[in-house]
């Protein structure tokens, strides 16, 4: 049972160039989430999907766009990476959106934009 | 304004030894409260869940306090070991537009040495 996978793990971008992080999961959640993590902040929310099919903007979801592929898959898209998307990714899935239960993380992914 | 505040930022503690973190905030309404456990380079794992009714949680050697009137929780660590050095994180759930919403602290790293 592998939870929650994200791929790519890092990932070093040049400012301008897009990019897909991918995120799968295999507990059957309707919720999934992309979170963002900055040093010295708590988790940001930038887009968040409560079934599949729906998807609905979060705190910072400037310059993202998201995609409910299926309810297994929820992918990011930085359309033209800046700066201040450099940042660690995650993705989870399950949580309290709109059934209050535990939410699962997975690794991250770690984006530098130069 | 929903905000999680964690201190200290960081704390560094001999291995053995007690330590105690702490976490106010000021969401309302209030649903829960939960203590994530994140390890350098992973995502957050779940220590523990509180509710609005419940004072005291034990995981192991984690216990969580909630004090509901003060809007206030400690995680106390027992018997410190190498393996608890990560950054732990309070997220209370709130319930604000038809929709649980969870606010995150910034996390305090603890760092055990031997």
């Amino acid at each position: 049972n592998a939870g929650v996978t994200q791929t790519p793990k890092f990932q070093v971008l040049k400012t301008g160039q897009s990019m897909t992080l991918q995120c799968a999961q295999d507990m059957n959640h309707n919720s999934m989430y992309w979170y963002r993590q900055d040093p010295g902040m708590g988790l940001r929310l930038i887009y968040y999907s409560a079934s599949e099919g729906t998807t609905d903007k979060g705190e910072v979801p400037n310059g993202y766009n998201v995609s409910r592929l299926n309810k297994r898959e929820f992918s990011l898209r930085l359309e033209s990476a800046a700066p201040s998307q450099t940042s660690v990714y995650f993705c989870a899935s399950g949580g309290p959106r709109r059934e209050n239960t535990e939410a699962f993380f997975g690794q991250g992914t770690r984006l530098t934009v130069v | 304004k929903n905000q999680v505040e964690q201190s200290p930022q960081s704390l560094i503690i001999l291995e053995g030894k007690n330590c105690t973190l702490q976490c106010n905030y000021t969401v309302s309404p209030f649903s829960n409260l939960r203590w994530y456990k994140q390890d350098t380079g992973r995502g957050p794992v779940s220590l523990t869940i509180m509710t609005f009714s419940e004072n005291t949680k034990s995981n192991g050697r984690y216990t969580a306090t909630l004090d509901a009137d003060t809007k206030q929780s400690s995680l106390h660590i027992t018997a410190s070991q190498l393996s608890d050095s990560a950054s732990y994180i309070c997220v209370v759930i709130g319930f604000m537009d038809s929709n649980y919403q969870l606010i995150w602290g910034a996390g305090t790293k603890l760092i055990i040495k031997p």
